[in-house]
């Protein structure tokens, strides 16, 4: 089974507007870790924000937010005020908590995101 | 402080052969992962390094091997090329093992 799940292979947002994409996730560990990540046409994985299981708040970062619903297993990405610059693609990672504090992450299969001037 | 590097940045083999890609990690970092990622296949794990010792080990052949020195430098090398281990090879640092990754910019592998 997958353990994360982008269901949105391409978005497109007017300039300006905000944007949601979408991230689920399946795990059975309590201790886990969500990430999102940007990756631009240059290659290079760039972090946006982190979201703990046990944070009691969603995550922000500037223009990016995290709405975090544990019960639904969703951790989609809210970008808010896009730019023409934000056009890339979109990945969202699980860690999961092991023993011995070593976590490997899993990926989804990516968002492409295209903003519109 | 510089980001994570990685060198070269983009390499042309043939099959058969074989290949080591380098990555330099944030000063300070300690952790070192390996990452592979194909349009086919998406992004998987390699390997992960912390202190010069393999942690963790994702799901590919013994062809692709890793090691980590003492200055926290890494080197994954690739032997017996196979049409399918054309990739960005992408490495990332982090202070600690269970902290936030930061990539560098990946080295493209073509094998014809």
């Amino acid at each position: 089974a997958q353990k994360i799940t982008q269901t949105q292979p391409g978005m497109f947002v007017q300039e300006k507007e905000a944007v949601t994409l979408d991230c689920t996730y399946d795990t059975s560990d309590p201790s886990y870790g969500l990430f999102w990540y940007k990756q631009p046409s240059s290659g290079e994985m760039i972090f946006l924000i982190y979201q703990g299981s046990y944070d009691q708040q969603n995550a922000t970062e500037g223009r990016y937010s995290l709405n975090f619903q544990k019960a639904r297993k969703s951790a989609n990405l809210v970008i808010s005020a896009s730019q023409l610059g934000d056009s890339a693609m979109y990945f969202c990672a699980m860690r999961e908590g092991r023993t011995g504090g070593s976590y490997i992450p899993t990926f989804g299969r990516g968002t492409s995101l295209i903003v519109h001037p | 402080k510089a980001g994570v590097t990685q060198t070269p940045r983009y390499l042309i083999k043939t099959r058969g052969q074989q290949v080591t890609l380098s990555c330099s990690p944030i000063s300070g970092h300690r952790s070192v992962s390996w990452y592979q990622q194909t349009p086919g296949q998406g992004l998987q794990f390699l390997f992960e390094y912390f202190s010069e010792t393999q942690r963790n080990k994702g799901n590919f052949p013994g062809r692709f091997s890793g090691r980590q020195f003492s200055n926290s430098r890494s080197e994954m090398n690739v032997s017996t090329l196979e049409l399918g281990d054309s990739a960005l090879y992408l490495c990332a640092s982090s202070a600690e093992l269970d902290n936030e990754q930061f990539f560098g910019p990946g080295t493209r592998l073509t094998v014809l």
